[in-house]
């Protein structure tokens, strides 16, 4: 079975500090997906990023940006310098490359999320 | 603009009715799912379908039954609904292959008095 942690339920920060929102996988699958998504007060989640196994290159995007590491099953998400629109609950997903199959892992598993406010 | 649509945003219900909620998607995508969100529990998985006809149980399906008999539309149906079935509930799609993200709805908030 595979499983995400995301430790860090609620955090709370002042506008223009760093962030950094945690992610922990666990998986036996040795291909498999990694996924941020964004849930902001309206409630839709929109997709930010997506990781491949074999891929642990750090990614940015103007204030995002994202750390996989596989020797700690990690894949963190960094905000710097944060505004009041990051404000939203962010959540973890993990996929492994498993084709249809009945109890199969590549049915997407979420993190619980972690709620980020950005005080002004 | 690709979307996904859910019938209502806002739902109330009676013990003991039984509730339909209607998600349809416009991409062509093979996968759907219907979640709950309850607070600190996150998302959790009730079915998941890959296909037309094609459906698999999630992590709670107790309570739901789904019905996927065009590609766009995913149908979950709460047989009987009683009030621990108040949730948000939310919709998905994807493209077939696991690496593919998935598109959401903008959810449906489910009172059942």
């Amino acid at each position: 079975a595979q499983k995400v942690t995301q430790a860090q339920t609620e955090i709370s920060v002042v506008e223009k500090e760093d962030v950094t929102l945690d992610c922990v996988y666990e998986t036996r699958d040795t291909t498999y997906y990694l996924f941020w998504y964004k849930q902001p007060p309206s409630g839709e989640l929109v997709f930010l990023i997506r990781r491949n196994s074999f891929d642990e290159q750090n990614e940015i995007s103007g204030r995002y940006s994202w750390n996989f590491q596989k020797s700690t099953s990690s894949f963190n998400f960094t905000i710097t310098a944060s505004q009041v629109v990051d404000s939203a609950v962010y959540f973890c997903a993990l996929s492994g490359a498993l084709q249809h199959a009945s109890g199969g892992s590549y049915i997407p598993t979420f993190g619980r999320g972690t709620s980020l406010i950005v005080h002004p | 603009d690709v979307k996904v649509t859910q019938s209502s945003r806002y739902l109330v219900k009676r013990t003991g009715e039984k509730v339909f909620l209607e998600c349809v998607q416009d991409m062509d995508h093979e996968n759907m799912f219907w979640y709950r969100q309850d607070p600190g529990l996150g998302l959790r998985l009730i079915y998941f379908s890959y296909d037309v006809k094609m459906k698999e149980k999630g992590d709670i399906p107790e309570g739901y039954s789904v019905s996927r008999e065009k590609k766009e539309r995913f149908s979950l149906i709460l047989e009987s609904a009683s009030t621990n079935q108040t949730s948000m509930y939310l919709c998905a799609s994807s493209r077939g292959s696991s690496y593919n993200e998935q598109f959401f709805g903008p959810g449906t908030r489910l009172t059942v008095l």
